[in-house]
């Protein structure tokens, strides 16, 4: 992911439908995504990853897609719950050379009643 | 599960004043670790990584002598903010990598520092 320092964007969904969240990136040398979950005024957790041999992958509730050839990724959480509710990141690692997590812009989600 | 500890959670200092964070793997051996700077509303942007044993290789832009950081031992890195200004305020959270883990799990998150600076 290329952060920007861009505010960020929101989406609200409606509790129990399924809600998609969207990253672009830039690094073509990218071999590992993470998607991390930051609820507010605590550090980001793990949520699922996706290596870039594969273009899917599930989870408990989430799944998360790679489409190289656009370098886009997506996260999707079935039946979204309150407890959803906080700010999703993509994050992307290369293959070779130093192993620092790039984080994406982010997006926050919003659960509602 | 692998857990890092970041304290403090909060923190208020005087401008011209340093603060120190400090962040713990407390279940496994960090090699490397990662501390990245958040402002309201906006991504984590990573300030340095550092190794243990040796000096901290900082972004482009991170002021090396403003955020020094020391990884003294395999479980602690600390980040220390000299002549803090209003400016600096912001959340900062470190990561740890486990040496020899996979890349999946190798990263784990502290729980921030929230520093505010009057």
């Amino acid at each position: 992911g290329e952060s920007v320092g861009l505010h960020l964007p929101t989406l609200s969904v409606q509790e129990g439908d399924n809600s998609i969240i969207n990253c672009a990136y830039s690094n073509s040398a990218s071999d590992y995504f993470i998607w991390y979950k930051q609820e507010s005024g605590k550090g980001p957790q793990f949520i699922i990853d996706i290596r870039s041999n594969m273009d899917k992958r599930q989870g408990q509730r989430v799944t998360v897609l790679l489409n190289k050839t656009v370098k886009h990724l997506s996260l999707q959480i079935a039946a979204t719950q309150p407890g959803d509710s906080a700010v999703y990141f993509c994050a992307d690692l290369p293959l070779q050379g130093a192993q620092k997590l790039v984080f994406g812009q982010g997006t926050r989600l919003t659960i509602n009643p | 599960g692998a857990v890092v500890s970041q304290h403090p959670s909060r923190v208020i200092c005087k401008s011209g004043t340093s603060v120190k964070i400090e962040c713990r793997s407390l279940d496994f051996q960090a090699t490397t670790m990662f501390w990245y700077r958040q402002f309201p509303k906006q991504s984590l942007m990573l300030m340095a990584t550092s190794n243990e044993g040796s000096k901290a290789t900082y972004e482009q832009g991170v002021e090396k002598d403003k955020f020094l950081i020391n990884h003294a031992s395999l479980t602690l890195s600390t980040l220390t903010v000299t002549s803090a200004h209003p400016e600096d305020s912001s959340f900062y959270i470190c990561s740890a990598r486990s040496q020899g883990a996979g890349v999946s799990y190798g990263y784990t998150f502290g729980s921030g520092t929230r520093l505010t600076v009057v």
